[in-house]
């Protein structure tokens, strides 16, 4: 159990370019979770994956938001024409239990718009 | 429609002293409820969680929470604070009929020596 991995740890963009995130959950966990948090904030739900497919996105989400889990496995969040409204924390979580969820959190990603 | 209300988004104990952090929650079935913690610049570890049985749920670190169907609260404890204990803490709501979890704002613990 190597943990829920996040890449990068941190990210700088200028305003209007695109970025792209990973997550690496935990091997055989069949759910997968993205969370944005900013300060002072608790994590707000995007969006979740079962297995390959996408079941709930969140309000949150704009258009210019974009989750994919190919595979089943590692999952990516693109973010298009990034805006200063979008900086925050985004977090990974993943888990396995269908009944009793329990999340596991990666160390998320910082992303900060300029 | 779900929300958790943590009362309280800065505590301030002196080492040794009873924590007490306060969440309530507000859900039209009877949910999942969790606690964790966030160090400086780390993801969210689990604390404790509460689904069914005994409503005094022990975590790690020697936490421990009530759940309290009456009152809708799941506050959390520890009888004495110590330094490392200082983080900021999530109170946390989930059923299965929303499949997702809901958050509150935080609390900021600081312990002070």
């Amino acid at each position: 159990d190597t943990g829920v991995s996040q890449n990068p740890r941190h990210k700088i963009t200028k305003r209007g370019q695109n970025v792209t995130f990973r997550c690496d959950p935990i091997s055989e966990h069949n759910r997968l979770y993205w969370y944005r948090q900013t300060l002072g904030q608790g994590p707000e739900f995007l969006t979740y994956f079962q297995n390959e497919a996408q079941l709930e996105k969140s309000r949150l989400l704009s258009d210019r938001f974009s989750a994919e889990r190919p595979k089943g496995s590692f999952s990516t969040l693109e973010i298009q024409r990034t805006e200063q409204g979008d900086s925050a924390m985004y977090l990974c979580a993943s888990s396995i239990e269908v009944t009793n969820e329990k999340l596991f959190f990666g160390s998320g990603t910082q992303l900060s718009v300029l | 429609a779900q929300s958790v209300t943590q009362l309280g988004s800065h505590v301030s104990v002196s080492e040794g002293a009873l924590v007490l952090l306060r969440c309530n929650y507000s859900s039209s079935v009877p949910p999942y409820l969790f606690w964790y913690v966030q160090y400086p610049n780390q993801g969210l570890q689990l604390l404790l969680k509460y689904t069914t049985g005994a409503t005094l749920v022990k975590g790690i670190n020697g936490f421990e929470a009530e759940f309290k169907k009456s009152e809708t609260s799941f506050h959390l404890t520890k009888p004495s604070a110590h330094m490392s204990d200082a983080a900021e803490y999530f109170c946390a709501a989930f059923t299965n009929t929303g499949n997702q979890f809901y958050f509150g704002t935080g609390t900021s613990l600081t312990v002070i020596p």
